[in-house]
């Protein structure tokens, strides 16, 4: 069964750079041609989808964060990451990765990471 | 951007009783939308797809209706296990989501 495992620091200083990886397991990250996507959300919150990424490249991103986010992929380790720069206290947030169903650009997300909040905070 | 607004934000009911929340876009997003389930520190958890497709596992009392620019999720007959926050999702450009539905207790 595909599952998916976010990690990373839990706890980063404003200004300065958010890093996470999403593990998968039970699957090839490169099986079937999914794409995979980074989600988050704030406490009390609604969720934000961030940017998404094939398994060969090719990353997109949410217009209104573009200029702060990059997600690569690592098909050697099955895995794939976020980069968010510059965070604010407003980047604080549960942050989700999930694989995209079916093959197309854009897609429902059918498997979901458990989450991982990271606060911005000094 | 394509907008999603989802009403109620809060709905009160109880079991048994037939739920319906609604989802409209800013714009024709077709047929590309999902609807989600979450529970209280859970991960969304997918119900329906391309509108009206339920997702494999789901129970039948889910169901969605709707294309262009409204969208309808209705629960038949509401179980305890159904007392939730509901996620509308555009898929057409990009992803977009609602700001959810509370389903509580009445």
């Amino acid at each position: 069964q595909l599952q998916l495992q976010e990690s990373g620091p839990g706890l980063v200083k404003p200004s300065e750079t958010l890093s996470l990886t999403c593990t998968v397991s039970g699957g090839s990250i490169t099986s079937s041609s999914y794409y995979w996507g980074w989600i988050r959300q704030p406490p009390g919150k609604g969720l934000e989808w961030i940017g998404s990424i094939y398994y060969s490249g090719g990353p997109y991103y949410n217009p209104s964060l573009k200029s702060r986010v990059t997600v690569s992929v690592d098909r050697s380790k099955n895995e794939f990451s976020l980069n968010l720069s510059s965070v604010t206290a407003a980047d604080t947030a549960v942050y989700y990765c999930a694989r995209q169903a079916d093959t197309s650009m854009y897609e429902r997300f059918d498997h979901w990471g458990q989450g991982t909040l990271v606060t911005v905070s000094s | 951007d394509i907008q999603m607004t989802q009403s109620p934000s809060t709905l009160s009911a109880s079991v048994g009783d037939r739920v319906t929340i609604t989802c409209r876009a800013s714009q024709s997003i077709s047929i590309w939308l999902a609807w989600y389930q979450q529970k209280p520190g859970r991960a969304p958890k997918l119900l329906i797809y391309k509108a009206s497709s339920l997702e494999s596992g789901v129970p039948s009392r889910f169901s969605g209706s709707g294309s262009g620019t409204e969208f309808t999720l209705t629960i038949s007959s509401l179980q305890p296990d159904d007392f939730a926050t509901y996620y509308c999702q555009q898929y057409k450009s990009y992803s977009t989501f609602g700001q959810g539905s509370k389903v509580e207790i009445k």
